[in-house]
């Protein structure tokens, strides 16, 4: 059983560019967040998609935005990129279970340059 | 505004020890906790959680204790192996029911020496 899928692994853009990050959750998940890990840091909230809208934000600009389809895939785009965006992008996915918390995938590594 | 803080950056524990790590949060309004690890180019893995109903919870090797008076859980490997050296991740939810978001630590990396 595949559980988390994210694409690509890494990435490297310039300043002012716009990337789109994507991620396919766990078989039988249906909820998807995304988070935001910087260097020596913990992973930070970006916002959680659930039913194909966006359920609850973190503390990120309108830059940030994202989408999930119909199989429960789901997208991050980042524009107008700033160095500060260099980051490792974590998707995760879960199912309304919390006993288990959620599954992460192993992160998309965005330079910008 | 760091609401889950892990104070110690590192630890090095000789294999076979204990390995204690500590979390505090500050925020009254979390009401369950986990523990994850994380392994250099790996996403987090679910390790071990706790509701707040509770002040304890085993699994394996692996135990939570959790003082919800002075805001602090920390996390016991017995005994520590090898394979035990991550970084590990403390983090907390703050609603019941449906999926919510979790807030992390910063992180603490443990090193078991042989």
């Amino acid at each position: 059983d595949a559980g988390v899928t994210q694409s690509p692994t890494h990435l490297i853009k310039t300043r002012g560019q716009q990337v789109t990050l994507r991620c396919s959750p766990k078989s039988g998940h249906d909820t998807v967040s995304w988070y935001q890990q910087a260097l020596g840091q913990g992973p930070q909230f970006i916002f959680q998609y659930y039913e194909e809208e966006e359920r609850q934000r973190g503390n990120f600009p309108d830059r940030f935005s994202g989408h999930q389809f119909p199989n429960y895939s789901s997208e991050l785009n980042v524009n107008a990129l700033l160095l500060g965006d260099s980051a490792l992008y974590l998707c995760a996915s879960s199912f309304a279970d919390r006993e288990h918390g959620y599954t992460f995938g192993s992160g998309t590594r965005l330079t910008v340059v | 505004d760091q609401q889950v803080k892990q104070n110690s950056p590192s630890l090095s524990v000789q294999e076979g020890r204990i390995s204690i790590l500590n979390c505090d949060y500050t925020n009254s309004m979390f009401d369950y906790f986990l523990w994850y690890k994380k392994y250099p180019a790996e996403g987090p893995t679910f390790l071990i959680s706790i509701s707040s109903i509770k002040d304890k919870n085993e699994d394996g090797r692996f135990t939570v204790f959790l003082n919800k008076s002075a805001k602090h859980l920390s996390l016991h490997i017995v005994p520590s192996q090898p394979g035990d050296s991550a970084v590990y991740f403390c983090a907390a939810m703050g609603r019941s029911g449906t999926a919510s978001k979790l807030t992390f630590g910063t992180g603490t990396r443990l090193q078991v020496t042989l």
